[in-house]
């Protein structure tokens, strides 16, 4: 059974603060790693791709770990429009895609 | 505005009855995603097409449930004979895809469709 499990939170972090979520996946084979963001009765939309070798977006890191199966992302002076639903995706090249339950983030002022 | 598009964005419908959503990609997008999300969970992948074949199929995917995209552009999500257990938001998705089967390539979600079965 493929799963990609994720601390539902939530995690309530004051502004400016250094926060770091984790996802693991069940499935070795699984070939791409994406990080999603879904607002309170919005449609997910794409955060940021999760490579081998990690990479970084302005205040967003995300890192892969194939030997250890587990994706995580790091958010650094986090705003208050950080506050949302991060969703860890994982693609197995086939049945589109599959995605976690969650990890909900509170920022707060 | 250019992204993808849903109608209606809300249907309430009594157990039994039969329901058609229709989901409007970006335009040339070739891939076309299924999703259904209830509440504190993820969405859960149920079809998608390339173009106009449907060429996966979620094991969620029931026979009361049924997708079509005609003509390779908007697609069609019809439920039959609804149950209370289909509540749910459906959410469509497309991306542009060159081929090969591992969806690497980013998909573009609507806004959804929320179903509420009485």
């Amino acid at each position: 059974r493929k799963e990609v499990e994720q601390d539902p939170g939530p995690f309530n972090v004051p502004e400016g603060a250094t926060v770091a979520f984790n996802c693991t996946y069940s499935n070795s084979a699984s070939q791409s790693f994406f990080w999603y963001r879904q607002d309170c009765r919005k449609e997910p939309k794409l955060l940021m791709s999760v490579y081998s070798s990690g990479n970084e977006d302005g205040r967003f890191t995300a890192q892969l770990n194939r030997a250890s199966q587990y994706i995580s992302l790091l958010i650094r002076d986090s705003k208050l429009s950080d506050s949302a639903t991060y969703l860890c995706v994982v693609s197995e090249g086939a049945d589109g895609l599959t995605f976690g339950k969650g990890t909900h983030l509170i920022i707060q002022p | 505005d250019t992204g993808v598009s849903q109608d209606p964005r809300h249907k309430i419908t009594k157990r039994g009855q039969n329901v058609t959503f229709r989901c409007d990609p970006i335009s040339e997008h070739n891939r076309l995603y299924w999703y259904r999300q209830t509440l504190g969970q993820g969405p859960e992948f149920l079809t998608y097409f390339q173009n106009e074949a449907q060429l996966e199929k979620s094991r969620l995917l029931s026979d009361r449930f049924s997708a079509e995209r005609p003509k390779g552009s908007f697609s069609t999500l019809e439920i039959q004979r609804t149950e209370q257990g289909d509540s749910a938001m459906y959410l469509c998705a497309s991306s542009l895809t060159p081929g090969g089967a591992v969806h690497t390539d980013t998909q573009y979600f609507g806004p959804g469709t929320r179903l509420t079965v009485l």
